[in-house]
Protein backbone atom coordinates (compact mmCIF):
# COMPACT_ATOMS: atom_id res chain seq x y z
CA UNK A 1 0.00 0.00 0.00
CA UNK A 2 1.80 2.85 -1.27
CA UNK A 3 1.81 5.85 1.82
CA UNK A 4 0.59 9.59 2.56
CA UNK A 5 2.39 11.94 -0.57
CA UNK A 6 2.43 15.95 -0.56
CA UNK A 7 3.79 17.65 -3.59
CA UNK A 8 5.52 19.73 -3.65
CA UNK A 9 8.39 18.59 -1.52
CA UNK A 10 9.82 22.48 -1.74
CA UNK A 11 8.70 25.61 -2.36
CA UNK A 12 9.68 28.70 -2.22
CA UNK A 13 7.56 32.12 -2.44
CA UNK A 14 7.92 35.62 -1.81
CA UNK A 15 5.58 37.77 0.76
CA UNK A 16 2.43 38.50 -0.23
CA UNK A 17 1.85 35.27 -2.49
CA UNK A 18 -0.23 32.19 -1.96
CA UNK A 19 0.97 28.69 -2.17
CA UNK A 20 -1.32 25.16 -2.43
CA UNK A 21 -0.04 22.16 -0.93
CA UNK A 22 -1.49 18.47 -1.75
CA UNK A 23 -1.92 15.69 0.56
CA UNK A 24 -2.89 12.45 -1.02
CA UNK A 25 -3.55 9.75 1.77
CA UNK A 26 -3.38 6.01 2.03
CA UNK A 27 -5.85 4.16 0.15
CA UNK A 28 -8.88 3.96 2.02
CA UNK A 29 -8.29 6.48 4.51
CA UNK A 30 -10.79 9.20 4.56
CA UNK A 31 -9.27 11.22 7.48
CA UNK A 32 -6.47 13.98 6.84
CA UNK A 33 -5.07 16.32 9.16
CA UNK A 34 -2.75 19.32 8.52
CA UNK A 35 0.07 20.37 11.08
CA UNK A 36 2.89 22.74 10.75
CA UNK A 37 6.28 22.46 12.28
CA UNK A 38 8.59 25.79 12.98
CA UNK A 39 12.03 25.61 15.06
CA UNK A 40 9.92 28.13 17.85
CA UNK A 41 6.50 26.39 17.85
CA UNK A 42 7.13 23.00 17.32
CA UNK A 43 4.21 20.84 15.51
CA UNK A 44 0.81 22.68 15.54
CA UNK A 45 -2.50 21.44 14.46
CA UNK A 46 -4.03 23.17 11.05
CA UNK A 47 -7.47 20.99 10.26
CA UNK A 48 -8.51 17.84 9.98
CA UNK A 49 -11.12 16.80 7.40
CA UNK A 50 -13.13 13.79 7.06
CA UNK A 51 -15.59 13.02 4.25
CA UNK A 52 -15.04 16.71 2.97
CA UNK A 53 -15.93 18.58 5.71
CA UNK A 54 -13.41 20.31 8.15
CA UNK A 55 -14.42 19.01 11.79
CA UNK A 56 -11.81 20.47 13.68
CA UNK A 57 -9.59 23.63 12.54
CA UNK A 58 -6.66 24.61 15.37
CA UNK A 59 -5.51 28.55 16.49
CA UNK A 60 -4.65 29.88 12.86
CA UNK A 61 -5.27 32.99 10.73
CA UNK A 62 -7.81 33.02 8.34
CA UNK A 63 -5.13 32.88 5.52
CA UNK A 64 -4.98 29.54 5.99
CA UNK A 65 -7.62 27.69 4.21
CA UNK A 66 -8.01 23.91 3.09
CA UNK A 67 -10.73 21.72 1.81
CA UNK A 68 -11.06 17.74 0.73
CA UNK A 69 -12.42 15.96 -2.29
CA UNK A 70 -14.37 13.25 -2.53
CA UNK A 71 -11.57 11.17 -3.75
CA UNK A 72 -10.05 12.25 0.16
CA UNK A 73 -7.15 13.99 -1.71
CA UNK A 74 -6.93 17.18 0.61
CA UNK A 75 -5.24 20.75 0.28
CA UNK A 76 -4.24 23.77 2.06
CA UNK A 77 -3.79 27.34 0.93
CA UNK A 78 -2.09 29.84 2.24
CA UNK A 79 -2.67 33.84 1.23
CA UNK A 80 -0.83 36.25 1.86
CA UNK A 81 2.28 34.52 2.37
CA UNK A 82 4.36 36.03 5.82
CA UNK A 83 8.06 35.59 6.26
CA UNK A 84 6.82 33.36 9.35
CA UNK A 85 4.95 30.95 7.30
CA UNK A 86 8.41 29.31 6.62
CA UNK A 87 7.69 25.83 8.07
CA UNK A 88 7.46 22.38 7.55
CA UNK A 89 4.21 20.94 6.40
CA UNK A 90 3.06 17.84 7.25
CA UNK A 91 0.18 16.09 6.75
CA UNK A 92 -0.99 12.93 7.64
CA UNK A 93 -3.91 10.46 7.09
CA UNK A 94 -6.10 7.61 9.28
CA UNK A 95 -8.90 5.60 8.37
CA UNK A 96 -11.29 7.70 11.01
CA UNK A 97 -11.86 10.83 12.31
CA UNK A 98 -10.69 11.92 16.14
CA UNK A 99 -10.60 9.67 18.85
CA UNK A 100 -10.60 5.74 18.98
CA UNK A 101 -7.13 4.24 20.20
CA UNK A 102 -6.76 2.09 17.23
CA UNK A 103 -7.17 5.25 14.53
CA UNK A 104 -3.59 5.82 13.87
CA UNK A 105 -1.66 8.73 12.10
CA UNK A 106 0.22 8.15 9.02
CA UNK A 107 2.70 10.99 8.17
CA UNK A 108 3.59 12.04 5.04
CA UNK A 109 6.71 13.24 4.19
CA UNK A 110 6.15 17.56 4.31
CA UNK A 111 6.05 20.19 2.27
CA UNK A 112 9.16 22.53 3.48
CA UNK A 113 8.00 26.01 2.08
CA UNK A 114 10.48 29.08 2.78
CA UNK A 115 9.06 32.32 2.44
CA UNK A 116 11.58 35.03 1.18
CA UNK B 1 -5.89 25.56 27.74
CA UNK B 2 -3.98 22.45 26.65
CA UNK B 3 -0.18 21.72 27.55
CA UNK B 4 1.87 19.07 26.75
CA UNK B 5 5.38 18.75 28.51
CA UNK B 6 7.83 16.62 27.66
CA UNK B 7 11.38 15.89 29.42
CA UNK B 8 14.39 15.65 28.93
CA UNK B 9 14.35 17.87 26.15
CA UNK B 10 17.97 16.87 25.13
CA UNK B 11 19.69 13.28 25.91
CA UNK B 12 22.49 11.57 25.16
CA UNK B 13 23.30 8.26 25.68
CA UNK B 14 25.63 5.04 25.38
CA UNK B 15 24.60 2.20 22.99
CA UNK B 16 22.93 -0.25 25.04
CA UNK B 17 21.12 1.77 28.21
CA UNK B 18 17.62 1.84 29.07
CA UNK B 19 16.27 5.26 27.83
CA UNK B 20 13.30 6.74 29.58
CA UNK B 21 11.61 10.07 28.29
CA UNK B 22 8.56 11.12 29.84
CA UNK B 23 5.57 13.29 28.92
CA UNK B 24 2.63 15.04 31.58
CA UNK B 25 -0.18 17.03 30.07
CA UNK B 26 -2.95 18.77 31.60
CA UNK B 27 -6.27 18.08 30.63
CA UNK B 28 -8.51 14.99 30.19
CA UNK B 29 -7.56 13.22 26.89
CA UNK B 30 -8.66 10.40 24.42
CA UNK B 31 -5.79 9.26 23.47
CA UNK B 32 -1.61 9.82 23.73
CA UNK B 33 0.46 9.58 20.72
CA UNK B 34 4.43 8.81 20.57
CA UNK B 35 6.39 9.81 17.18
CA UNK B 36 9.68 9.54 15.91
CA UNK B 37 10.85 12.39 14.11
CA UNK B 38 14.36 11.55 12.05
CA UNK B 39 16.48 14.28 10.42
CA UNK B 40 15.11 15.38 7.05
CA UNK B 41 11.08 15.51 9.09
CA UNK B 42 9.74 12.29 8.51
CA UNK B 43 7.55 11.23 11.19
CA UNK B 44 6.51 8.03 12.32
CA UNK B 45 3.91 6.71 14.50
CA UNK B 46 5.18 4.65 17.27
CA UNK B 47 2.08 4.29 19.63
CA UNK B 48 -1.18 5.38 20.33
CA UNK B 49 -3.00 4.80 23.77
CA UNK B 50 -5.46 5.44 25.93
CA UNK B 51 -4.61 3.26 29.23
CA UNK B 52 -1.85 1.15 30.33
CA UNK B 53 0.91 -0.34 28.79
CA UNK B 54 1.99 -1.14 24.80
CA UNK B 55 5.32 -2.95 23.66
CA UNK B 56 6.46 -2.97 20.43
CA UNK B 57 10.11 -4.47 19.95
CA UNK B 58 12.43 -2.72 22.43
CA UNK B 59 10.06 -0.14 22.69
CA UNK B 60 7.56 0.25 25.69
CA UNK B 61 5.03 2.97 25.99
CA UNK B 62 2.56 3.07 29.76
CA UNK B 63 0.71 5.54 30.30
CA UNK B 64 -1.57 6.61 33.86
CA UNK B 65 -4.65 8.89 32.80
CA UNK B 66 -5.20 9.49 36.81
CA UNK B 67 -1.74 11.43 36.80
CA UNK B 68 -1.81 12.25 33.36
CA UNK B 69 1.25 11.26 32.28
CA UNK B 70 3.36 9.24 30.16
CA UNK B 71 6.54 7.17 29.29
CA UNK B 72 8.12 6.06 26.87
CA UNK B 73 11.15 3.18 26.93
CA UNK B 74 13.76 2.14 24.72
CA UNK B 75 15.60 -1.27 25.99
CA UNK B 76 19.14 -1.97 24.42
CA UNK B 77 19.01 1.39 22.81
CA UNK B 78 20.96 1.68 19.49
CA UNK B 79 22.61 4.67 17.70
CA UNK B 80 19.76 3.94 14.80
CA UNK B 81 17.08 5.15 18.03
CA UNK B 82 18.61 8.97 17.33
CA UNK B 83 16.10 10.74 16.87
CA UNK B 84 13.51 13.54 18.49
CA UNK B 85 10.61 11.95 20.55
CA UNK B 86 7.41 13.40 20.02
CA UNK B 87 4.36 13.67 22.52
CA UNK B 88 1.06 14.22 21.68
CA UNK B 89 -2.36 14.45 23.29
CA UNK B 90 -6.12 14.65 21.31
CA UNK B 91 -8.55 16.08 24.48
CA UNK B 92 -11.60 14.19 25.16
CA UNK B 93 -14.47 15.64 23.03
CA UNK B 94 -12.72 15.81 20.02
CA UNK B 95 -13.08 18.77 19.31
CA UNK B 96 -9.43 20.23 19.19
CA UNK B 97 -6.78 18.36 16.94
CA UNK B 98 -3.26 17.00 18.57
CA UNK B 99 -1.67 19.34 20.95
CA UNK B 100 2.47 18.47 20.70
CA UNK B 101 5.12 18.39 23.32
CA UNK B 102 8.41 20.04 22.09
CA UNK B 103 10.03 16.76 21.40
CA UNK B 104 12.90 15.16 23.19
CA UNK B 105 16.23 14.88 21.27
CA UNK B 106 17.85 11.89 21.70
CA UNK B 107 21.91 10.64 21.02
CA UNK B 108 22.92 6.96 21.27
CA UNK B 109 26.50 6.77 20.88
CA UNK B 110 28.19 3.48 19.70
Amino acid sequence: KAGVTQTPRYLIKTRGQQVTLSCSPISGHRSVSWYQQTPGQGLQFLFEYFSETQRNKGNFPGRFSGRQFSNSRSEMNVSTLELGDSALYLCASSSQPGQGEGNEQFFGPGTRLTVL
Amino acid sequence: KNEVEQSPQNLTAQEGEFITINCSYSVGISALHWLQQHPGGGIVSLFMLSSGKKKHGRLIATINIQEKHSSLHITASHPRDSAVYICAVRPRGGADGLTFGKGTHLIIQP
